[in-house]
This record gives structure tokens, C-alpha cells and sequence, in this order.
């Protein structure tokens, strides 16, 4: 089974802070993605990548930034930390049979 | 309008009903399309895709599509109170490398 590991299941960070959300698959996928779940408004994207150092944005990138260095990671940045961004972070990776979800990171800033 | 729609619920059934969950997209183009459950505090899993028209079973579930329609539905049969979740419907676009979602049915099932 593919297997998506979040580095961190919940988060408290300040106002402010530059906050990093780690995520690492373990499938050899090409496509990454992530996206923030809050309650009435669903999944939405932030960014995806299709490949090392490639990415695009999603629907709501202001605010957010990626890296992937590695085939294997996908890291979302969060330049800086604002109170509207507390929420439920999902990576996940994809094959054409669908999405496999890490566990989520719930961030919450105060 | 959304690009995916589906009825927030709660859809409450009772335990061994039938659950009709329904999703309708407006890209006529979509090609590809899933269903996920998630439970409460938990992050989605992906129960079940579909590609063509018609039914696709895969044990209790049924997928069914009707692109003329741009509708898709899940079928759970049988419905237990384990089912309860949120179930999120996500349709693969024309010219987009990632999956659109609802934002979920929440189905409730009744002991």
C-alpha cells in the first residue's frame, strides 16, 4: 500500500512565524499535492507538483509556498503565519487510480 | 456555480437501507471520477473510481455515472452503522493534473 506520512498530526505556531509542513511518500509518484480542508468549503488546492523542483499553483496559493527537492517529499511553506490559515492540512499523492491522503496536519495560530 | 456539487446532508437511512449518495459536476469534459469517505477527525480514503458510464460494483458499493447527465452517484447497500462518514465526490477535469472535490455528503446510519 502507498503509504503518505505528514511529519506532524497537530501544530500550534504564532502570529508571524515561518511554519513548514512536511510531507513524504513512499511510491515513487510523480504527482504531490496539497490542499487545506475547512468545514463548508471542502478540499481546496493550494499547490501541486508533477515532479522534482516543478509545481504549480492551486486555487488559493496567497500566502503559501513548496518545495520539492526529492522525488519522495513535498514540503509546504507558510511564509508567514496568519490567524486565516488555521485549518486541517492533507498532502497527497496521486496514481491514476486515485489520491492517497496522509493523515493531516491540524495547524492552529495564534 | 460549483464545479462539483453535492447535498451537505445529514442523509440519515437506517441500518440495512440503502444509502444514495449524489454528485453532479459542471465540466462536461471530466473524465475521471471518486469517491472518498472520511470519518470524523480522520483524513479521506479512497473507496471506489469510475470511468465509463454506467454501474461499477465493488461489494456493497456501486458507482454509477452518467456523463450526458453530468451526475455521479454511490450506492451503499446494506448500510451499517460504521458507513457513517462524510462521503466527498472528486471529479479529474479537462486539462487540470489534480482532482476537484465537493465538499462531502454527511451520511448517518441509524441502529
Amino acid at each position: 500500500d502507498v503509504k503518505v506520512t505528514q511529519s506532524s498530526r497537530y501544530l500550534v505556531k504564532r502570529t508571524g512565524e515561518k511554519v513548514f509542513l512536511e510531507c513524504v511518500q513512499d511510491m515513487d509518484h510523480e504527482n504531490m499535492f496539497w490542499y487545506r480542508q475547512d468545514p463548508g468549503l471542502g478540499l481546496r488546492l493550494i499547490y501541486f507538483s508533477y515532479d522534482v523542483k516543478m509545481k504549480e499553483k492551486g486555487d488559493i496559493p496567497e500566502g503559501y509556498s513548496v518545495s520539492r527537492e526529492k522525488k519522495e517529499r513535498f514540503s509546504l511553506i507558510l511564509e508567514s503565519a496568519s490567524t486565516n490559515q488555521t485549518s486541517m492540512y492533507l498532502c497527497a499523492s496521486s496514481s491514476p487510480y486515485g489520491y492517497t491522503f496522509g493523515s493531516g496536519t491540524r495547524l492552529t495560530v495564534v | 456555480q460549483k464545479e462539483v456539487e453535492q447535498n451537505s446532508g445529514p442523509l440519515s437511512v437506517p441500518e440495512g437501507a440503502i444509502a444514495s449518495l449524489n454528485c453532479t459536476y459542471s465540466d462536461r469534459g471530466s473524465q475521471s471520477f471518486f469517491w472518498y469517505r472520511q470519518y470524523s477527525g480522520k483524513s479521506p480514503e479512497l473507496i471506489m473510481f469510475i470511468y465509463s458510464n454506467g454501474d461499477k460494483e465493488d461489494g456493497r458499493f456501486t458507482a454509477q455515472l452518467n456523463k450526458a447527465s453530468q451526475y455521479v452517484s454511490l450506492l451503499i447497500r446494506d448500510s451499517q452503522p460504521s458507513d457513517s462518514a462524510t462521503y466527498l465526490c472528486a471529479v479529474s477535469r479537462t486539462g487540470r493534473r489534480a482532482l476537484t472535490f465537493g465538499s462531502g455528503t454527511r451520511l448517518q446510519v441509524q441502529p
